[in-house]
């Protein structure tokens, strides 16, 4: 089966940095995915890493270590519309996505 | 706007009733996806679909089935529905198995 970790809630300060953890387990392997969910709306994309190492689109960069079992959003320069709840997603060969329960992000001016 | 519809956006229905939510994919997307997502909760994995044919199956109960049509768009069915059956049910869509999906705004159902 697949098991995704991720912190509950996290709490950051405008313009600053912030680094969301998610841990995985699971057999077939074929790439995490970052989703940003508002309450209440649906999920919309922000990443997603096949391979080792870092991927930087803008504010974002997620991070991957396969070997680990490991992954991080890291965004930078917080704005208050940050405050989401991010969600780490895990697809197998077989086409099965697993999501963590996501991390609920609350940026204080 | 993803371009993936999702029909109704709210439905109130009793115990024991069954009712049909309806996904409209982007277009050119062969993958269907449908997930459950309680209050204050994750999203559930439910099912799959890829070019009309199921692919991958989640926790899905057994009172619920789904299906992707020849158009590519696709249907939930939630039979003998019970009180913890309310959710926002999401449909998401790609154009390949293995790239992002993008998600409708959900419909969001309430059992009474």
């Amino acid at each position: 089966g697949q098991n995704i970790d991720q912190p509950t809630e996290m709490t950051a300060t405008e313009g600053a940095i912030v680094q969301i953890n998610c841990t995985y387990q699971t057999s077939g392997f074929n790439g995490l995915f970052w989703y940003q969910q508002h309450a209440g709306e649906a999920p919309t994309f922000l990443s997603y890493n096949v391979l080792d190492g870092l991927e930087e689109k803008g504010r974002f960069s997620s991070f991957l270590s396969r070997s680990k079992g490991y992954s991080y959003l890291l965004l930078k320069e917080l704005q208050m519309k940050d405050s989401a709840s991010y969600l780490c997603a895990v697809k197998t060969n077989a086409g099965k996505s697993t999501f963590g329960d996501g991390t609920t992000l609350t940026v204080k001016p | 706007d993803s371009g993936v519809t999702q029909t109704p956006k709210h439905l109130i229905t009793a115990t024991g009733q069954r009712v049909t939510l309806r996904c409209s994919p982007r277009s050119g997307d062969l993958s269907v996806y449908w997930y459950q997502q309680s209050l204050d909760q994750g999203l559930q994995f439910l099912i799959q679909y890829y070019n009309g044919e199921e692919r991958a199956k989640g926790n899905i109960l057994e009172r619920f089935s789904a299906q992707q049509f020849p158009d590519l768009h696709s249907e939930l069915n939630l039979s003998s529905l019970e009180l913890g059956d309310s959710a926002l049910y999401f449909c998401a869509s790609s154009n390949d198995m293995n790239t992002e999906a993008f998600f409708g705004q959900g419909t969001r159902l309430t059992v009474v």
